[in-house]
């Protein structure tokens, strides 16, 4: 079992949809749970990043944690074609440097 | 403010070439420097990680090879190109949980 799975998609909503993206990862002992947003050609930045089980909120984006299910999900509200990029997930331990990421899903907002 | 900078942005080299790729950071001191390797449906691959001066760590076998001469430099360098080692590679740096990336090399080796 790979450490996180994340669906590829690809995923096109339209203009203003509520989309949903989701990991699941498989070791417990991940402590930090971040979501990084990659425009073609780009390197990744860092949209939001989580510590525990909840939910964080940041404008339009939302990223949930269920630590018990070992299941995060990002969503983004009145989707924008501006959101069109590869959207990843990246766990990390509590001692360890080393980020784990998913494969990211390419997202595509149609205007 | 903390910067990175990655040069060059595309590079196409012949197989069996050497490669060097560069990788500074600006405004932090004594970060952890990060080499990552892109392929196409492979998603993000660690190669190699530093936490100060000479001190590396490699995460996969390969034709690659890692340095870090000063405290907010990396280069990446390889002795002979294969065609596999083609592909996006992105440097990074941390000093917190989250990376902070690079714009990232597209080499093509051909």
């Amino acid at each position: 079992q790979k450490e996180v799975e994340q669906d590829p998609g690809p995923l096109s909503v339209p203009e203003g949809a509520i989309v949903s993206l989701n990991c699941t990862y498989s070791n417990s002992a991940f402590q930090y749970f971040m979501w990084y947003r990659q425009y073609s050609r780009k390197g990744p930045e860092l949209l939001m990043y989580t510590y525990s089980s909840g939910n964080k909120e940041d404008g339009r984006f939302t990223a949930q944690v269920d630590k018990s299910s070992k299941y995060i999900s990002l969503f983004i509200r009145d989707s924008q074609p501006s959101d069109s990029a590869t959207y990843l997930c990246a766990i990390r331990g509590g001692s360890n440097y080393k980020l784990t990421f998913g494969k990211g899903t390419l997202l595509t907002v149609n205007p | 403010s903390q910067t990175i900078h990655q040069w060059p942005a595309t590079l196409v080299q012949p197989v069996g070439s050497p490669l060097s790729l560069e990788c500074t950071v600006e405004g932090t001191s004594n970060p952890n420097l990060y080499w990552y390797r892109q392929a196409a449906g492979r998603g993000l691959q660690l190669l190699f990680y530093s936490v100060g001066i000479g001190q590396i760590s490699s995460e996969v076998p390969q034709n690659l090879s890692a340095s870090r001469p000063q405290d907010r430099q990396f280069i990446l360098s390889s002795k002979k190109l294969l065609l596999s080692d083609s592909g996006f590679y992105l440097c990074a740096w941390s000093v917190g949980p989250g990376h902070t990336f690079g714009s990232g090399t597209r080499l093509t080796v051909v």
